[in-house]
């Protein structure tokens, strides 16, 4: 049980175009996901966390009008980088949270190479 | 505030040999420790946690650690290192005077030589 997946698993592409991720808990609702970033050889850098129904809250210093997330229904949110640099690739990862629950449930990860 | 020190950046023992990899907390309230294994361009995969019952916790893989309250650590130990082994591990702790929020250590990678 509690299982996140993520979509696409990698990711390329180009400079100035935007990209979507998404996260889904497969068989649990998540009332709270999380979305990471870690670059290479380094920790999980918590970028923001989303609530079902509404607006993120962002961690210092990450754009929020770069790295948009939705978190629509209790299985399902998304990140979308926005006009996609270089210095965005990285590794992005989602946990998800269930209702009455501290523990996080991790995805797999998305790959995103910008050129 | 809270916090964890992770204080090896990288650990190297030979196939076969103990593995220790060591963890520090720093939390104002009963913590849960968490530790995870993340393989190359993967996931994090948890391999035991701590949750204020039994202070010596058994995981996947033959991982165990020790939650020391007086030592504010968490360990992780394994008797026998596979090549299996070889992978980043992140120490995590999290509570709840802070929203649950998971603060993770800076991580550790394991290297098996054959």
């Amino acid at each position: 049980g509690a299982v996140v997946s993520q979509h696409p698993s990698r990711v390329i592409c180009k400079s100035g175009t935007s990209v979507k991720i998404e996260c889904r808990s497969l068989d649990f609702q998540a009332t709270t996901m999380f979305w990471y970033r870690q670059f290479p050889k380094q920790s999980l850098m918590l970028m923001a966390t989303s609530n079902e129904g509404s607006k993120a809250t962002y961690e210092q210093g990450v754009e929020k009008d770069k790295f948009l997330i939705n978190h629509a229904s209790l299985t399902l949110s998304t990140l979308t980088v926005t006009s996609a640099h270089p210095e965005d690739s990285s590794f992005y990862i989602c946990s998800a949270r269930p209702a009455d629950s501290y523990e996080q449930y991790f995805g797999p990860g998305t790959r995103l190479t910008v050129t | 505030a809270q916090s964890v020190t992770q204080l090896d950046s990288h650990v190297s023992v030979s196939e076969g040999t103990p593995v220790l990899l060591r963890c520090n907390y720093s939390s104002s309230y009963s913590p849960s420790l968490f530790w995870y294994v993340q393989h190359p361009n993967k996931g994090l995969q948890l391999l035991l946690k701590y949750t204020s019952a039994a202070t010596l916790v058994k995981g996947i893989n033959g991982f165990e650690a020790e939650f020391k309250k007086s030592e504010t650590s968490f360990h992780l130990t394994k008797p026998s290192a596979h090549m299996s082994d070889a992978a980043e591990y992140f120490c995590v702790v999290t509570s709840p005077n802070t929203g649950n929020q998971f603060y993770f250590g800076t991580g550790t990678s394991l290297t098996v030589i054959p």
